[in-house]
């Protein structure tokens, strides 16, 4: 595709409910990454991918926090029992590996009420 | 720990005036530098990208500049123009922190006419 497509653009959830986040990275990207950014801050690393594999998941905040790429493309990020802290934007980014810059999406914006 | 930091927090400057943005970062063992430029409610776009072994890139008006021994590069814009009113984001990959970006809280420009 032509960039990092990320759906849905806004998420409200109720606290307690189950989301889940959708990263189409850019064709042919090995490398997919996934950011939490809160209001005015910079982006948090969460979990990074090489095709299938999940490298690092090491940025993850809890084990209610959940990330897939079953076939080396498309990426899921399952976020259970949402929490009020939860709420932030999630965004998706990708490259072709090595040294490469990263090209982000425009993110999820998830508000949990 | 491993972390970027960027001042100042917020820059307001008339249209047409040279500036310089600050990147400082703790570990001078990285892999790489990376701007970026985040606009209200997107994502982020890469504008320059440093390998560890280079000084500096250049891309239209912007130079970025590198001095790992002193943890520090520079973002400088020339002619600034009302366009160029975004938040600017310093990532730095850390060699051996795997693939991850860690990301300053970023330099909030206003260019005014």
């Amino acid at each position: 595709g032509a960039g990092v497509s990320q759906s849905p653009r806004y998420k409200v959830a109720k606290r307690g409910q189950d989301v889940a986040l959708r990263c189409d990275p850019i064709s042919g990207h090995v490398s997919l990454f996934w950011y939490q950014q809160a209001l005015g801050q910079g982006p948090e690393f969460l979990t990074y991918f090489q095709n299938e594999a999940q490298l690092d998941k090491s940025g993850l905040p809890s084990d209610r926090f959940f990330a897939e790429r079953p076939e080396g493309s498309v990426s899921t990020l399952k976020i259970q029992r949402t929490q009020q802290e939860d709420s932030a934007v999630y965004l998706c980014a990708s490259s072709s590996g090595g040294g490469s810059p990263l090209h982000f999406g425009n993110g999820t914006r998830l508000t949990v009420t | 720990k491993q972390e970027v930091t960027q001042i100042p927090a917020a820059l307001s400057v008339p249209e047409g005036e040279n500036l310089v943005l600050n990147c400082s970062f703790t570990d001078s063992a990285i892999y790489n530098l990376q701007w970026f430029r985040q606009d209200p409610g997107k994502g982020l776009t890469s504008l320059l990208l440093i390998q560890s072994s280079q000084r500096e890139q250049t891309s239209g008006r912007l130079n970025a500049s590198l001095d790992k021994s002193s943890g520090r590069s520079t973002l400088y814009i020339a002619a600034s123009q009302p366009g160029d009113s975004a938040t600017y984001l310093c990532a730095v990959r850390f060699t051996g922190g795997g693939n991850k970006l860690t990301f300053g809280t970023g330099t909030q420009l206003k260019v005014e006419l």
